[in-house]
C-alpha cells in the first residue's frame, strides 16, 4: 500500500516559517490534504487539494506538491500553531485513504 | 451546520465486539455524495483510516482490519456505526467519525468534518 513519510518533528521560532514535508512515490500526481491536530482535539482540515484552504483557515497556511514531496508551509508562525500535522492522500489502486505518520510542530 | 458526535462504551473486554455510533446533526446521512468515515488514533500515535460507508451503501475498509470491521448506516436515526470484532489491546485508541468528501479538482478524497472522538480502552 501507499506510504507517506513525514519528519517526526519540526521546531520554529515565532514569526518564522515552518515547512512540513510529506514524501511519497510520485506524490505530485496525487491530491494531498493536510490536517492540524491540537492536543486532545480532533483533526482540522487546513489545506486540501494540495494548495486550497477551507474557509476560516488563515492565509498563513499554504501547500505545494511536486515530484516526490508535498509541503505544508506555515508563515509567520504563532504559538497557537503548535500542533501535530498530518498529510493524507487517496491511494487509488486500493481505494484506501492514507495518512502520513504526523509531524509535531513546536514553537520555540 | 453539520456536526458529528461519537458515542459508545469507553471500556471493552478483549475478544468482545466494539460498537460505536456517530450521530449526524444539522444534515442528513442520506443526502449528497459523502463518505461517512471512521478513523482511529492509538495513544501517542498517528491517524489510521478504518473505513467508510456511502449513502448508497458502498463500504470500503482498511485491508488490515477488513475481516473484523463492519460499517453500517441508519438513515431513520441519521447515524452511522462501526462494529469491530475480536478486539485486543492493540485496538485501544480514540475513535473519530468524519465526513469524507470527493474533490473533483484532483480526483481524490478528504475529510472536511470530524467528531470530537471517543476513547476506547480494551482491557
Amino acid at each position: 500500500s501507499y506510504v507517506l513519510t513525514q519528519p517526526p518533528s519540526v521546531s520554529v521560532a515565532p514569526g518564522q516559517t515552518a515547512r512540513i514535508t510529506c514524501g511519497g512515490n510520485i506524490i505530485g500526481s496525487k491530491g494531498v490534504h493536510w490536517y492540524q491536530q491540537r492536543p486532545g482535539q480532533a483533526p482540522v482540515l487546513v489545506v486540501y487539494d494540495n494548495d486550497d484552504r477551507p474557509s476560516g483557515i488563515p492565509e498563513r497556511f499554504s501547500g505545494s506538491n511536486a515530484g516526490n514531496t508535498a509541503t505544508l508551509t506555515i508563515s509567520r508562525v504563532e504559538a497557537g500553531d503548535e500542533a501535530d500535522y498530518y498529510c493524507q492522500v487517496w491511494d487509488s489502486p486500493t481505494d484506501h485513504r492514507v495518512f502520513g505518520g504526523g509531524t509535531k510542530v513546536t514553537v520555540l | 451546520q453539520v456536526q458529528l458526535q461519537e458515542s459508545g462504551p469507553g471500556l471493552v473486554k478483549p475478544s468482545e465486539p466494539l460498537s460505536l455510533t456517530c450521530a449526524v446533526s444539522g444534515g442528513s446521512v442520506s443526502r449528497g455524495r459523502n463518505y461517512w468515515t471512521w478513523v482511529r488514533q492509538p495513544p501517542g500515535k498517528g491517524l489510521e483510516w478504518i473505513g467508510h460507508i456511502t449513502n448508497d451503501g458502498t463500504i470500503r475498509s482498511n485491508s488490515s482490519l477488513q475481516t473484523r470491521v463492519t460499517i453500517s448506516v441508519d438513515t431513520s436515526k441519521n447515524l452511522f456505526s462501526l462494529t469491530m470484532t475480536s478486539v485486543t489491546a492493540a485496538d485501544t485508541a480514540v475513535y473519530f467519525c468524519a465526513r469524507g468528501v470527493e474533490s473533483l479538482a484532483t480526483v481524490t478524497f478528504y475529510f472536511d468534518l470530524w467528531g470530537q472522538g471517543t476513547r476506547v480502552t480494551v482491557s
